[in-house]
């Protein structure tokens, strides 16, 4: 069965450093990878998805992931943290044509120091 | 704007009641989710429907229920058998015949007093 872990439950960077969340999938094909934003108390906004091709891709609000085949992990990277970025952060697999299964992961709350 | 409406976004429930509520998208997407969210354990899939008049259960269906009459439409009824409806719930929508990328609603948060 696939899945989707998220190992870190918390982190705090200080504005203007870097961040990268990890994440690390289980499924049994190339599957389709996304990172999902939520603020609180609201919906989940797509950053970045990856299907196929250049396996880093570029996303909205300046993050970016690489896809790593050989370590099964899809990391989200910033270079510079924005106190706006302070929020949620889901890694989530799914399969073409299948949106009934999606997988999500249990998601990085993010937290950012003035 | 397309997009994906959830009403309402606050919701007080007494025990034993049910409650509906509300999802509505004109991005024309044939599939529709009902995702509950608990913090801490991500998100897990309720109900789903690829086309209208068809739906099927998710992960956690149980003491909930739902209908899909038209394509826009896909409401969610918290029945009172659900033991612990307290959550954050959220709808989404997809292309059936794509790539699988979910579009979300704003959410509504259910709180059984």
């Amino acid at each position: 069965a696939q899945s989707v872990t998220q190992p870190d439950i918390h982190i705090t960077v200080s504005e203007g450093a870097s961040l990268e969340l990890r994440c690390n999938y289980s499924y049994g094909a190339t599957p389709y990878l996304f990172w999902y934003v939520q603020s609180p108390g609201q919906g989940l906004q797509l950053l970045l998805k990856y299907f196929s091709g250049d396996t880093l891709v570029q996303g909205i609000k300046g993050f970016e992931a690489e896809f790593k085949r050989s370590q099964s992990s899809f990391n989200l990277r910033k270079p510079s943290v924005h106190w706006s970025d302070a929020a949620e952060y889901f890694c989530a697999v799914g399969a073409p044509n299948y949106g009934q299964n999606f997988v999500f992961g249990p998601g990085t709350r993010l937290s950012v120091l003035p | 704007d397309g997009g994906i409406t959830q009403s309402p976004k606050y919701l007080f429930r007494k025990e034993g009641q049910n409650v509906t509520l509300s999802c509505e998208q004109n991005l024309n997407h044939d599939a529709m989710y009902w995702y509950r969210q608990d913090p801490g354990q991500g998100l897990r899939l309720i109900y789903y429907s690829q086309i209208v008049n068809d739906f099927q259960k998710g992960d956690i269906a149980e003491g909930y229920s739902v209908s899909r009459e038209k394509k826009e439409s896909f409401p969610l009824t918290v029945t009172s058998a659900q033991k612990n409806p307290t959550a954050f719930y959220l709808c989404a929508s997809s292309i059936e015949k794509g790539t699988g990328e979910l579009f979300f609603g704003e959410g509504s948060r259910l709180t059984v007093l």
